[in-house]
């Protein structure tokens, strides 16, 4: 059976940072590509960054356009891990943050999803 | 990125079928997927492909696409059918993800 366990949310400050990290289990994590989705509070979904498998283009990073380099998306495989950094925090960033596995059919569908770590940015 | 229109809500008495639209030029070149998602849960993914279900979604759940628009149609809704409903795909680049923004199912 499929895992996906998030951690690392909490209570932030404005301008601070966190990393929040998402354990897989029940499936060869490192052959899958993983994005991480998030939902602000009353909100729809809202893809934030993928990372692709070793079986194709070994590890590179995709972020949507309003990360602004303020995120970093990594894994490590050999811990079945796969992180977000986020940096400067602001109040917007606030939202539940999903981790989603890829199904691997190429395209942009997540058949298995964590069930979320609340990121909460607020002074 | 490109961006994927849905309608904001959608009603259907029980028992009757009811489709749901995703909209966006992206949807030309590659296909939707669908999620449901109840209050307070993580999103499930119910449709992806052509008009593919993953293993323990019903057969009443059905998928498919005509130029920039791709439509779940849910035929004979049930009560537990009621949820927010949601689009993803491909943006027009083909590297990055891009979400419609849901569709909130209300069985009647």
């Amino acid at each position: 059976e499929v895992q996906l366990l998030e951690s690392g949310g909490g209570l932030a400050q404005p301008g601070g940072s966190l990393r929040l990290s998402c354990v897989a289990s029940g499936f060869t994590f490192s052959t899958y590509a993983m994005s991480w989705v998030r939902q602000a509070p009353g909100k729809g979904l809202e893809w934030v960054s993928g990372i692709s498998g070793i079986s194709d283009s070994g590890g590179s990073t995709y972020y949507a356009d309003f990360v602004k380099g303020r995120f970093a998306i990594s894994r490590d495989n050999s811990k079945n891990t796969l992180y977000l950094q986020i940096f400067s925090l602001r109040a917007e960033d606030t939202a539940v943050y999903y981790c989603a596995k890829d199904l691997g059919s190429g395209g942009s569908s997540f058949d298995n999803w964590g069930q979320g770590t609340l990121v909460t940015v607020s002074s | 990125s490109s961006e994927l229109t849905q309608d904001p809500a959608v009603s259907v008495a029980l028992g009757q079928t009811v489709r749901i639209t995703c909209q966006g030029d992206s949807l030309r070149s590659y296909y939707a997927s669908w999620y449901q998602q109840k209050p307070g849960q993580a999103p499930v993914l119910v449709i992806y492909g052509r008009d593919n279900r993953p293993s323990g979604i019903p057969d009443r759940f059905s998928g498919s696409s005509s130029g920039n628009t791709a439509s779940l149609t849910i035929t004979g809704v049930q009560a537990e059918d009621e949820a927010d409903y949601y689009c993803n795909s491909r943006d027009s680049s083909g590297n990055l993800v891009v979400f419609g923004g849901g569709t909130k199912l209300t069985v009647l």
